[in-house]
């Protein structure tokens, strides 16, 4: 089975810099995934991370420890649209499914 | 240019009617899913399909019947609804050995009374 733990709800301030993490369990582990959720709205696909280190992308960059069993996505520069819910999901060699954390709210104020 | 499209967008009805939600994708993908994100956001996969094969059925109630005509649509009846089914379900496709980038449909906010 797979476990994925984050933490619920933050609130930061336009320009700043967030940190959002992510650990899991699984078995035979295939991948991370991070999937942006605006409130209302399907999710989307942000990045993801099967080897260790540090995936950048713009103004979102996505860092992997598989030893660890830990993620995180950091946001930078942020902006007013960034507020949505992360989702981590990890998927395991085998087979097509992704299982999803709940999510971590991010409420961007002025 | 929808990508991946689901009708109805919301939905609501009685306890123990039965109702199907419809899913079709223009990505040229092979494999299309199912999800149900409940009220605490937290999205769980329901089924999967590649080329209008099941190969992912997790444990949902036999009451849902997903249905793949071809490889572009995939539908979900659902029998006798009943007052936990409400959510919003998702509907997802990917090509087959991607299955990390997921295409999402927007959603059918489902509300049974």
């Amino acid at each position: 089975g797979q476990n994925i733990d984050q933490p619920t709800e933050m609130t930061a301030t336009e320009g700043a810099i967030v940190q959002i993490n992510c650990t899991y369990q699984t078995s035979g582990f295939n991948g991370l995934f991070w999937y942006q959720q605006h409130a209302g709205e399907a999710p989307t696909f942000l990045s993801y991370n099967v080897l260790d280190g540090l995936e950048e992308k713009g103004r979102f960059s996505s860092f992997l420890s598989r030893s660890k069993g830990y993620s995180y996505l950091l946001l930078k520069e942020l902006q007013m649209k960034d507020s949505a819910s992360y989702l981590c999901a990890v998927s395991a060699y085998g087979n097509n499914r992704l299982a999803f954390g709940k999510g971590n709210q991010v409420v961007v104020i002025p | 240019d929808t990508a991946v499209s689901q009708t109805p967008k919301y939905l609501v009805t009685q306890m123990g009617n039965d109702k199907s939600i419809k899913c079709e994708q223009n990505l040229g993908h092979d494999t299309m899913y199912w999800y149900k994100q409940d009220s605490k956001k937290f999205l769980k996969i329901m089924f999967s399909y590649n080329n209008k094969e099941l190969i992912i059925n997790e444990t949902v109630p036999n009451r849902f019947s997903p249905k793949s005509p071809d490889k572009a649509h995939l539908n979900l009846h659902i029998n006798s609804l009943e007052l936990g089914d409400s959510a919003v379900y998702f509907c997802a496709s990917s090509h087959q050995g991607k299955s990390y980038e997921q295409y999402f449909g927007p959603g059918t906010r489902l509300t049974v009374t």
